[in-house]
């Protein structure tokens, strides 16, 4: 069955720390890939998507996250955090359906 | 333009009763998602319609069931519920495509007592 994987489940950073979120999907068919945010009390919101080409995608608030196809990896980045960026973040798997598999999601904590 | 719109907002139930919730997509929209948000089991898809007919389900209980109407609003409906069912539900909507982006609304809290 088609899986998705956040590592970290929570993350505490002081703002203008480089953050790092880890995504690993698993193997098989189409694979489109997407990093959505949930602020508190908001929906769910896209911060990417990649469908295909270059793998490095760049999204909204400065966020970025890297294809790597090897290591079946989906990596979200942002050099600098502000407290604003407090929020959860969820890597997302799409294919040849529409149906999307979540991650379990990151709780990220920015202390101003 | 408007976003996916959820109603209502919040709803508590008792266990037995059955519940029905609205997702009207972006206008233009034609396929509409269901998802169940929990603590514990995260998101969850529930299942998929498109020009009004089922594309796509997920491994959720026969109580669980949904619908589209010509106009692309869906209900999903839960029958006889339980206190597992108390969740988040998040409706999605999309312009049609397989593989193309997904809107979320704002969910309707479903509260079982």
């Amino acid at each position: 069955a088609q899986s998705v994987s956040q590592h970290n489940h929570h993350v505490i950073l002081s703002e203008a720390a480089s953050l790092e979120l880890g995504c690993n999907y698993s193997y098989g068919g189409t694979v489109n890939l997407f990093w959505y945010v949930q602020y508190p009390g908001q929906h769910l919101q896209l911060l990417l998507k990649y469908f295909s080409g270059d793998p490095l995608v760049k999204g909204i608030k400065g966020f970025e996250a890297e294809f790597i196809k090897s290591k079946f990896s989906f990596n979200l980045r942002k050099p600098s955090v502000q407290w604003s960026d407090t929020a959860e973040y969820f890597c997302a798997r799409g294919g040849a359906t529409n149906k999307l598999i979540f991650g379990t999601g990151t709780l990220l904590a920015v202390q101003p | 333009k408007a976003g996916v719109t959820q109603t209502p907002r919040y709803l508590i139930k008792t266990r037995g009763q059955q519940v029905t919730l609205s997702c009207s997509p972006i206008s233009g929209h034609r396929s509409v998602s269901w998802y169940q948000q929990t603590p514990g089991q995260g998101l969850q898809f529930l299942f998929e319609y498109f020009s009004e007919t089922q594309r796509n389900k997920g491994n959720f209980p026969g109580r669980f069931s949904g619908r589209q109407f010509s106009n692309s609003r869906s209900e999903m409906n839960v029958s006889t519920l339980e206190l597992g069912d108390s969740a988040l539900y998040l409706c999605a909507s999309r312009i049609g495509d397989r593989g193309t982006e997904a809107f979320f609304g704002q969910g309707t809290r479903l509260t079982v007592v």
